[in-house]
């Protein structure tokens, strides 16, 4: 079965752009999940959906920071204007109500200049 | 709040060697779940291991095996005869069951665990 797919794997862009960041969870999970990683402030949940709507957005940095998921099976974390702070590596994760597990994508590894 | 404190930050050690990292946890859930991952160095997050806090049975898989003491709030992982394609960072978890805590999937901090040949 696939896993968890990311796109892109990594995305260099300069301050003030608009970026995209895109999951497809896994086949039948019904919670998808963004998390942060830095340095600094290390695994850090943004927000989470279930069955495509989204349940907690408190980790949400601030306004910047939007995430959809118009279907079962697509997800994006758009950040509008990104700036250099934003740098990190973004996670999507997916599990079934049942288990609790969450299994998670390759990451984007983001930079902005 | 939900909390997960990994105390050790780095360990190394030789093949061969055991090794254990320490996790311990705090919530105020009657139910939960706690896990273990792995991160190499190429950088995914695999999942290891999911344990309920109703059941305190150790696990054992392979060199791994786990320790799950509620007492103590306590969920540490063994490595029994350490490789060096055990080294990564090394991550527990802890997610309420239910209501708000749902998905709030907390991490510790990590520990990097370098194996020496």
């Amino acid at each position: 079965d696939a896993g968890v797919i990311q796109s892109p794997r990594h995305e260099v862009t300069e301050m003030g752009q608009e970026v995209t960041l895109r999951c497809k969870p896994i086949s039948g999970h019904d919670y998808l999940f963004w998390y942060r990683q830095t340095m600094m402030r290390g695994l850090e949940l943004l927000i989470y959906f279930n069955n495509n709507v989204p349940i907690d957005d408190s980790g949400m940095p601030e306004d910047r920071f939007s995430a959809k998921m118009p279907n079962a099976s697509f997800s994006t974390l758009k950040i509008q204007p990104s700036e250099p702070r934003d740098s990190a590596v973004y996670f999507c994760a997916s599990s079934r109500t049942e288990t609790y597990e969450q299994y998670f994508g390759p990451g984007t590894r983001l930079t902005v200049t | 709040a939900q909390k997960v404190t990994q105390a050790q930050t780095e360990i190394s050690v030789v093949e061969k060697e055991d090794v254990t990292l320490d996790c311990v946890y705090e919530t105020r859930d009657t139910t939960y779940y706690l896990f273990w991952y792995k991160q190499p160095p190429s950088g995914e997050l695999v999942f290891l291991i999911r344990r309920n806090s109703f059941d305190e049975q150790n696990e054992i898989s392979g060199r791994y095996s786990w320790n799950f003491q509620k007492s103590t709030s306590s969920f540490n992982f063994t490595i029994t005869a350490s490789q060096v394609v055990d080294s990564a960072v090394y991550f527990c978890a802890l997610n309420g069951a239910g209501g708000t805590s749902y998905g709030k999937l907390t991490f510790g901090q990590g520990t990097i665990l370098t194996v020496h040949p």
